[in-house]
């Protein structure tokens, strides 16, 4: 999907266990972002990039970090998953024509 | 408050209908208004991006900013049961970070 792929697509996992979900892309952009998408709330902006190393919080930033060590890779750490974090998390690139282009996204269950 | 303010619906129409979504916004400084498209279990597409304040048509749809009023418009013409989907809308803050609506589903009936 435009060069930005998501992995894992699903993933269950328990509370209090860490999780790192990946998305990697083909297009050399500088910005990347992850958001999490919830019934009532939409999309919510976590963290993002804007570049190598360079990262900032969103407005739901706590209880997840990031890193960001290749310009194609961007990762998303939950430190000690809750059950609040059950959700649906996209990343996305800034895209050519303004506007982002978003992955697949991946599904999340916290149990 | 939120900073983009979006009725979550749902809307149904009929096959052929004009379908109006509308958004408002509160922050003043947001310059650039997206529309997106997303399919049940995919990611949000990119439909219509805008700038400054007017119309801008592309095929059946058409987005409409009013930046005097903070209010921003999708108008979907002759309807097709493929629009169904949840619809968007997006504004573009500093560093480049967008902030959303919280979508409005719509459903086009056959």
């Amino acid at each position: 999907d435009a060069g930005i792929t998501q992995s894992p697509r699903h993933k269950v996992t328990e509370t209090g266990t860490p999780v790192t979900l990946r998305c990697h892309q083909t297009e050399n952009h500088r910005y990347m972002y992850w958001y999490r998408q919830d019934p009532g709330h939409g999309l919510r902006l976590i963290h993002y990039s804007y570049g190598v190393k360079d990262t900032d919080k969103g407005e739901v930033s706590d209880g997840y970090s990031v890193s960001r060590s290749k310009t194609e890779d961007f990762l998303l750490t939950l430190e000690s998953a809750t059950s609040s974090q059950t959700s649906v998390y996209f990343c996305a690139i800034q895209g050519g024509r303004g506007g982002y282009t978003f992955g697949s996204g991946t599904r999340l269950t916290v149990v | 408050q939120k900073e983009v303010e979006q009725d979550p619906g749902p809307l149904s129409v009929p096959e052929g209908a004009i379908v109006s979504l509308n958004c408002t916004y509160s922050n003043s400084a947001f310059q650039y208004f997206m529309w997106y498209r997303q399919y049940s279990r995919k990611g949000p597409e990119l439909l219509m991006y805008t700038y400054s304040s007017g119309n801008k048509e592309d095929g059946r749809f058409t987005a409409q900013v009013d930046k005097s009023s903070k209010y921003i418009s999708l108008f979907i013409r002759d309807s097709q049961p493929s629009d169904s989907a949840t619809y968007l809308c997006a504004t573009e803050t500093s560093g480049s970070r967008l902030t959303f609506g919280e979508g409005t589903q719509l459903t086009v009936n056959p």
